[in-house]
């Protein structure tokens, strides 16, 4: 069955630290990914995606993530985050159906 | 700009009582899909829609139906609401998957709580 792994349920950082919460996926071939973002209160948002190409992802708000296809990974990066980045975070693939992972809660300590 | 509305964003309902969920998207998305988000298990899929009067069962459709009578409209219904489906309920909906640009917009939920 599909399966999306998030490595972290809980991350609590400083702001101005670097931000890497990992993803996995459990299934080859053709795949499309995605990082969705919930703001308390907010709904869901998509914060960036991967068709194909340049395997080097840029998204809002300064996030990127890297899909890495023989880690099946799709790690999403954050080079010096803000108290307003504070959310729970999705990855999400799709092949047949949209999956998603748990989620990861990212508090940021002002 | 997309916008997926539902119809109430808190919801109180006993068990036992039958629970209509509503969604309306204003894009005319030929998909539109049914979630159920819990604390630790991310966003789970009920039921989706790819048409009006299809649908397909997602991963958890147990105590759960779907009616797709309008294409903007999809909505959840609990035949008879049990307290194991106390969660938050999100909508989403996108373009047909034949194209290559499928990301699926969200509505802002509704958090039902059984009794």
């Amino acid at each position: 069955a599909q399966s999306v792994s998030q490595h972290n349920h809980h991350v609590i950082l400083s702001e101005a630290a670097s931000l890497e919460l990992g993803c996995n996926y459990s299934y080859g071939g053709t795949v499309n990914l995605f990082w969705y973002v919930q703001y308390p209160g907010q709904h869901l948002q998509l914060l960036l995606k991967y068709f194909s190409g340049d395997p080097l992802v840029k998204g809002i708000k300064g996030f990127e993530a890297e899909f890495i296809k023989s880690k099946f990974s799709f790690n999403l990066r954050k080079p010096s985050v803000q108290w307003s980045d504070t959310a729970e975070y999705f990855c999400a693939a799709l092949r047949n159906k949209l999956v998603f992972g748990a989620g990861t809660i990212l508090r940021v300590k002002s | 700009d997309v916008k997926v509305t539902q119809s109430s964003r808190y919801l109180v309902k006993r068990t036992g009582e039958k629970v209509f969920l509503e969604c309306v998207q204003d894009m005319d998305h030929e998909n539109m899909f049914w979630y159920r988000q819990d604390p630790g298990l991310g966003l789970r899929l009920i039921y989706f829609s790819y048409d009006v009067k299809m649908k397909e069962k997602g991963d958890i459709p147990e105590g759960y139906s779907v009616s797709r009578e309008k294409k903007e409209r999809f909505s959840l219904i609990l035949e008879s609401a049990s307290t194991n489906q106390t969660s938050m309920y999100l909508c989403a909906s996108s373009e047909s998957s034949g194209r290559a640009y499928n990301e699926q917009f969200f509505g802002p939920g509704t958090r039902l709580t059984v009794l």
